[in-house]
């Protein structure tokens, strides 16, 4: 069975633009919950999503967004991106989220220059 | 409330030894307390978890030891080896469905075992 996959792995960015990241969770699996992991602030999380539905959302502002397809994947945004949003950004699929298992993927690295 | 505690931040130990890290937490009403393990460059892998309903779960080497009352909970590695030097996180959820899919984590434990 594959595990999640997120791509791409590296992204360097300017101050100012916009990214946008991809989640393929695990076939069958259902949620999609991101994360960011800083140094600094460890793990937080940003929001999930279900059923192409987002459920949940963490306290991280507007300009951090997400959407997910009918075949389950996800994709974040960040617009407007600042020195700050440098970190790893995880994606973490379960069954349907809820509090039951939770498997991440191996992350995005973003730099933002 | 919503926080949960880790200890140590870093511990060595040596080849064949346990390595014990700790977590704490506020919140009565989580009642989903996973363990992780982080590679550098890659993702938390799921090591182990348990529910407020048991008091102990073992998996192999790892176990957990969770104290209710106390709001307390505790990774036990046996026979630690090198290969189990990483990053381990904490975590915990609640049910409802404000909650759904949200993880809590501890900061981290860096564990290193020495040859």
């Amino acid at each position: 069975k594959a595990g999640v996959t997120q791509t791409p792995r590296y992204l360097i960015k300017t101050r100012g633009q916009q990214v946008t990241l991809s989640c393929s969770p695990i076939s069958g699996h259902r949620s999609v919950s991101w994360y960011q992991q800083t140094p600094g602030q460890g793990l937080q999380f940003l929001f999930e999503y279900f059923s192409e539905t987002q459920r949940n959302k963490g306290n991280f502002p507007g300009r951090f967004s997400g959407r997910q397809f009918s075949n389950s994947r996800s994709e974040m945004n960040v617009s407007t991106l600042e020195l700050g949003d440098s970190a790893l950004y995880l994606c973490a699929s379960s069954f349907n989220g809820g509090n039951t298992e939770a498997f991440f993927g191996q992350g995005t690295r973003l730099t933002v220059v | 409330q919503q926080q949960v505690k880790q200890s140590p931040q870093s511990l060595i130990v040596q080849k064949g030894g346990i390595s014990i890290i700790n977590c704490a937490y506020e919140n009565t009403a989580f009642d989903y307390f996973p363990w992780y393990q982080q590679f550098p460059g890659k993702g938390p892998a799921l090591l182990i978890a348990i529910r407020p309903d048991v008091s102990e779960k073992k998996e192999g080497r790892f176990t957990i030891s969770f104290n209710k009352s106390a709001k307390q909970f505790s990774l036990h590695i046996m026979d630690s080896q090198p290969g189990d030097s990483a990053t381990y996180f904490c975590a915990a959820s609640q049910g409802g469905s404000s909650n759904t899919g949200k993880l809590i984590f501890g900061q981290g434990t860096t564990l290193q075992v020495k040859p």
